[in-house]
């Protein structure tokens, strides 16, 4: 079947635009994770979404940062009033029922460069 | 949250066995140890998980201390295609679900 997908691949915004991702998780999944990556640098957790549970925020680096899952498939990163530090690849992943024994599946990413 | 300690990077040579080790000290007793690699623009995928006894699978070995404090990754033959960072990832369930990713070991194969 089809694995994680983004969209969009690639953009290109001003500062102060707000900015939507979208990640269409595996068919099935329960668990939705973002996380974004700087140029050289691992990966920052965001955000996580598991069945009808609260998500876990505490990885959001500022209230400019919101997330939503809907009927628990497709999510969405919003970034509010973006600033030039938020230029990042942002990747969305994920996994069967969010045990610990899960594979996490990753998408390509979102380039989000911010002029 | 358990943190983990990689060298930041390795060599190897073509068709030669590769050794990624980890640290993962403060491990919890529930955590799975996982490995992921990442490769050049693209996003991390799996390799490999355990718990206490050393795991195969067809990409990688996985030897975890008898202490799980550390681990290991073995590629048994490294080819060009493994040039990636590999990220070793302790995970838990339920709430300890805020992951730490590392910088990872950035691996280069030599033809």
């Amino acid at each position: 079947g089809a694995g994680v997908s983004q969209s969009p691949s690639n953009k290109v915004t001003e500062k102060g635009k707000d900015v939507e991702l979208r990640c269409d998780p595996i068919s099935g999944h329960t668990a939705l994770y973002w996380y974004r990556q700087s140029l050289g640098q691992g990966l920052e957790f965001l955000i996580y979404f598991q069945g009808n549970s609260a998500p876990d925020k505490s990885g959001l680096p500022s209230d400019r940062f919101s997330a939503e899952r809907t009927g628990g498939s497709v999510s969405t990163l919003t970034i509010q009033r973006t600033q030039q530090e938020d230029s990042a690849v942002y990747l969305c992943a994920s996994s069967a029922m969010g045990t610990s024994t899960d594979t996490q599946y990753f998408g390509p990413g979102t380039r989000l460069t911010v002029l | 949250d358990a943190k983990t300690t990689q060298p930041n990077s390795m060599e190897s040579n073509e068709e030669e066995p590769v050794h990624l080790p980890c640290n993962h000290s403060t491990i919890s007793g529930t955590d799975y140890i996982h490995w992921y690699r990442q490769l050049p623009s693209q996003g991390p995928e799996y390799v490999i998980h355990g718990l206490t006894s050393n795991v195969n699978n067809r990409m990688a070995s996985l030897a975890i201390a008898e202490d799980r404090k550390s681990s290991t990754l073995i590629l048994h033959r490294a080819t060009l295609r493994d040039a990636a960072v590999y990220y070793c990832i302790p995970q838990g369930a339920g709430n300890n679900r805020k992951l730490i990713w590392g910088l990872g070991t950035s691996l280069a194969v030599n033809p």
